[in-house]
């Protein structure tokens, strides 16, 4: 089970926000966060909790390991409210998280 | 850059069964790197991870749909299968097929997805 939160969260641009994501037992570091616009497909961001995908900008990170994970934007930009979701790659099924929503405050 | 996409009925009668493909483009499916996998995602809900298929044929499904579920692939078209059977409303949603990177160990490229509305 993954559990994110918070479901909603309200920020502005320049913004500092975090996503948490928790595991409920370990998953050591694997672990991948995607953006989800309306619309359209996930995208991913982040592998193995901290590694960032090619093309994505470097405001985006991740950190953590074993059952606690945090994605942060550093600097909110127009184009990053979306939701974003969670997904384990230590067990099967791959399971996401619930997402969350980044609205314009 | 590999391209997926879906395709298949948009709509599908409940107790019937869901087929769907996926066309892969600029790239081969048969490479031993990659699992071909299948998600859904119900009208307002989260993603959830239905299965995937390795070149090798190895498959692995999600618990709550394996009774129902065949993830197939024809290496001949270069595209996978999903079919579920016995559908009902719960599995109307939008479908994405995506390629499992062994490398990055995540989801790294997306169909843009198809709906699939299961009728009464």
């Amino acid at each position: 089970q993954m559990t994110q939160s918070p479901s909603t969260l309200s920020a502005s641009v320049g913004d500092r926000v975090t996503i948490t994501c928790r595991a409920s037992q370990s998953i050591s570091s694997w672990l991948a966060w995607y953006q989800q616009k309306p619309g359209e497909a996930p995208r991913l961001l982040i592998y193995k909790a901290s590694s960032l995908e090619s093309g994505v900008p470097s405001r985006f990170s991740g950190s953590g390991s074993g059952t606690e994970f945090t994605l942060t934007i550093s600097s909110l930009q127009p184009d990053d409210f979306a939701t974003y979701y969670c997904q384990q790659y230590n067990a099967f099924p791959r399971t996401f998280g619930q997402g969350t929503k980044v609205e314009i405050k | 850059q590999v391209q997926l996409q879906e395709s298949g009925p948009g709509l599908v009668k409940a107790a019937q069964t869901l087929s769907l493909t996926c066309t892969v483009s600029r790239g081969s499916i048969s490479s031993g790197d990659y699992f071909w996998s299948w998600i859904r995602q119900p009208p307002g809900k989260a993603l959830e991870w239905i299965g995937y298929i390795h070149s090798s044929g190895k498959t692995y499904y999600n618990p709550s749909l394996e009774s129902r579920l065949t993830i197939s692939a024809d290496t001949s078209k270069n595209h996978f299968s999903l079919r579920l059977s016995i559908v009902t409303a719960a599995d109307t949603a939008v479908y994405y097929c995506a390629r499992d990177d062994t490398w990055v160990h995540a989801l790294n490229i997306w169909g843009p997805g198809t709906v699939v509305t299961v009728s009464s």
